[in-house]
Order: C-alpha cells, then sequence, then structure tokens
C-alpha cells in the first residue's frame, strides 16, 4: 500500500479514444501533482492542484485536461492523443506545495497506437 | 535555466560493498534543494534523500550518504552495503527556492541505473 493509488496501471489507447487516468490518496494531503516519464526524458512536472485548485500548467496540450474534484482524488482525461504521448505517468501528493515530501503512485503506463 | 546531469547511464555494484553515483547541476542561484529518489520494479518514485544548499553538512540516512560540492556543483550518492533491495533508477533532482512555484517543480537527471550482484 503505497498511500497514493493510481488506475489502471497499463493502458493502451487508439489516437481517436478518450480515456482517464485515476489518482487518490490517502494521506490526507493537500497538494497533488501530475508527471510524465518518457524513455530516455527526465521526469517532467504537468500539473499541480493544491486544495483543489489548479496552481500550475506546464505548458502541457489541452488534449491533457486534469480534473481535481477533491483534495484526495486527481484524473488526467485524455482525448486524441499522439504516439509520442506514451509514457509513464506519475501521480504524486504531499501536505503542502511549498517543503513537505512527495509521495508518488505506482503510475500508469500508457501506449498511444 | 538550471539543469542536472547524470553522466552514468548504468553502474552496477556487489552485495555488501559500496557503490557511488554521480550527479552534477547547474545553477546561477545560492539557495536552493537536492535529492536522490530511487525508482524500482514498482515504478514508485521513493526520496532517498534531501540536501539544503545553505547546510553545509552532508545528510545521511542510514546507510545513504551524500557528498555536496557547492562550489564544484556536485551531489554524489554514497550507497554502503549495498543490498539487493537497493537495485533500481536513481534520479538526481534540483529544486529552486522560490516560493513563486510549487515545490512540485523539480528538475531531474535522466538516471542511473543501479544493479546489485549477489
Amino acid at each position: 500500500e503505497t498511500g497514493v493509488t493510481q488506475t489502471p496501471r497499463h493502458l493502451v489507447m487508439g489516437m481517436t479514444n478518450k480515456k482517464s487516468l485515476k489518482c487518490e490518496q490517502h494521506l490526507g494531503h493537500n497538494a497533488m501533482y501530475w508527471y510524465k516519464q518518457s524513455a530516455k526524458k527526465p521526469l517532467e512536472l504537468m500539473f499541480v492542484y493544491n486544495f483543489k485548485e489548479q496552481t500550475e500548467n506546464n505548458s502541457v496540450p489541452s488534449r491533457f485536461s486534469p480534473e481535481c474534484p477533491n483534495s484526495s482524488h486527481l484524473f488526467l482525461h485524455l482525448h486524441t492523443l499522439q504516439p509520442e504521448d506514451s509514457a509513464l505517468y506519475l501521480c504524486a501528493s504531499s501536505q503542502d506545495v511549498w517543503d513537505s515530501p512527495l509521495h508518488f503512485g505506482n503510475g500508469t503506463r500508457l501506449t498511444v497506437t | 535555466a538550471q539543469t542536472v546531469t547524470q553522466s552514468q547511464p548504468e553502474m552496477s555494484v556487489q552485495e555488501a560493498e559500496t557503490v557511488t553515483l554521480s550527479c552534477t547541476y547547474d545553477t546561477s542561484e545560492s539557495d536552493y534543494y537536492l535529492f536522490w529518489y530511487k525508482q524500482p520494479p514498482s515504478r514508485q518514485m521513493i526520496l532517498v534523500i534531501r540536501q539544503e544548499a545553505y547546510k553545509q553538512q552532508n545528510a545521511t540516512e542510514n546507510r545513504f550518504s551524500v557528498n555536496f560540492q557547492k562550489a564544484a556543483k556536485s551531489f554524489s550518492l554514497k550507497i554502503s552495503d549495498s543490498q539487493l533491495g537497493d537495485a533500481a533508477m536513481y534520479f538526481c533532482a534540483y529544486r529552486t527556492v522560490n516560493y513563486g512555484g510549487s515545490q512540485g517543480n523539480l528538475i531531474f537527471g535522466k538516471g542511473t541505473k543501479l544493479s546489485v550482484k549477489p
């Protein structure tokens, strides 16, 4: 039990599909994050939510649409993705956005065909 | 812009031996944080150790310690008494002390894959 649960673990989707990634944290944290980990590239921050409000968007294309209905849940809605969007998507949470440690989930391995 | 470089794509160590993973970074800032994260096959990123740039003392966590050389912009990780469970990808990361942005804005290196031989 990692404290941060991501589903599904693996996802294969076509470029015209619409799918969603889910992240849930059981740690009582107030901040949640989406990261993208591509092969042979450093981990990249995508979005930050603090108390359900989006506070950062790192120039992510609009085909990625985050949603944070409450501090415990974070979604990443996907539509009309490209093959280069294939990657490991990691969710993380922390008590606050300033100085508390990040806790990561096990990620969703996304393949776009 | 800040950058983080890990020059060793792969490293190998014998069980119970010591290994050092290298990390260099580039920044014009004087205050910042440095981290080492571990990513085992489970894919979960786990914080191993953290160093605050204004602290001269090197951080340690049990078998893990760092050699922080601020002038040289070097931040190496030493793993003592290596165990099979230490096998993983290790990522060095940098974070600015800039309260205009969140702490999630870490700059990661490309990682070093560590193998531990029994």
